[in-house]
């Protein structure tokens, strides 16, 4: 089974700053696919930036870019010029295409706090 | 595009009831995941529906069903609730087709006492 782990459960960046939040996930399998979404406050989850293991460029989104190190098993994504729109949950997940399920598994989350 | 909705928004129950939750993909979506958020075990994967069929399933006991109709809405029950089913529940719906976005509605708060 696959697991995703964050371990950092909290985090605070100024506003302009530039944050990277953690992730590091266990598979054995060798194509995949991995997310970050975004929990606001009492809003929905909305995706962040997905990367595929199979490409080796990091994915960028604007300000979101990711840090995929597939032989460590890493997934880390940077925010620059945090905005406060940014605070919110922080969900790392991973995919694996097992015909075309579509089962996420979730890491714990981080907690991101932009402030002034 | 309308986006997912689920409804009831909130939901209050007491031990051994059971409910039904609903959601409605996007157009023209075919997939819906329904997932379990809570405090303690975070976001776990309850299951998929696709084209009626439930295509995935995760580690939850029978309690917990669900079904999907020819329009693609999809309803989750849980019978003989308990306290611990207190959580967020979300759905999320998707073409279904390998990696696909998945888009989250709001989420139904059950609240168990």
């Amino acid at each position: 089974a696959q697991t995703v782990t964050q371990s950092q459960p909290e985090m605070s960046v100024q506003e302009a700053e530039t944050v990277t939040l953690s992730c590091t996930y266990d598979t054995s399998e060798n194509n995949y696919y991995l997310f970050w979404y975004k929990q606001p406050p009492s809003r929905q989850m909305i995706l962040v930036i997905r990367q595929e293991a199979y490409k080796q460029q990091n994915a960028t989104e604007n300000r979101f870019s990711v840090n995929f190190q597939k032989a460590a098993k890493s997934f880390s994504l940077k925010i620059s010029d945090s905005q406060l729109g940014d605070t919110a949950m922080y969900f790392c997940a991973f995919m694996k295409p097992t015909g075309t399920a579509s089962k996420l598994t979730f890491g714990t989350g981080t907690r991101l706090q932009v402030t002034l | 595009k309308a986006g997912v909705t689920q409804t009831p928004r909130y939901l209050i129950k007491t031990r051994g009831q059971q409910v039904t939750l609903s959601c409605s993909p996007i157009s023209g979506h075919r997939s819906v995941s329904w997932y379990q958020q809570t405090p303690g075990q975070g976001l776990q994967f309850l299951f998929e529906y696709f084209s009626e069929t439930q295509r995935n399933k995760g580690n939850f006991p029978g309690r917990f069903s669900g079904r999907q109709f020819s329009n693609s809405r999809s309803e989750m029950n849980v019978s003989t609730l308990e306290l611990g089913d207190s959580a967020l529940y979300l759905c999320a719906s998707s073409y279904g087709t390998v990696a696909n976005e998945q888009f989250f509605g709001p989420g139904t708060r059950l609240t168990v006492l």
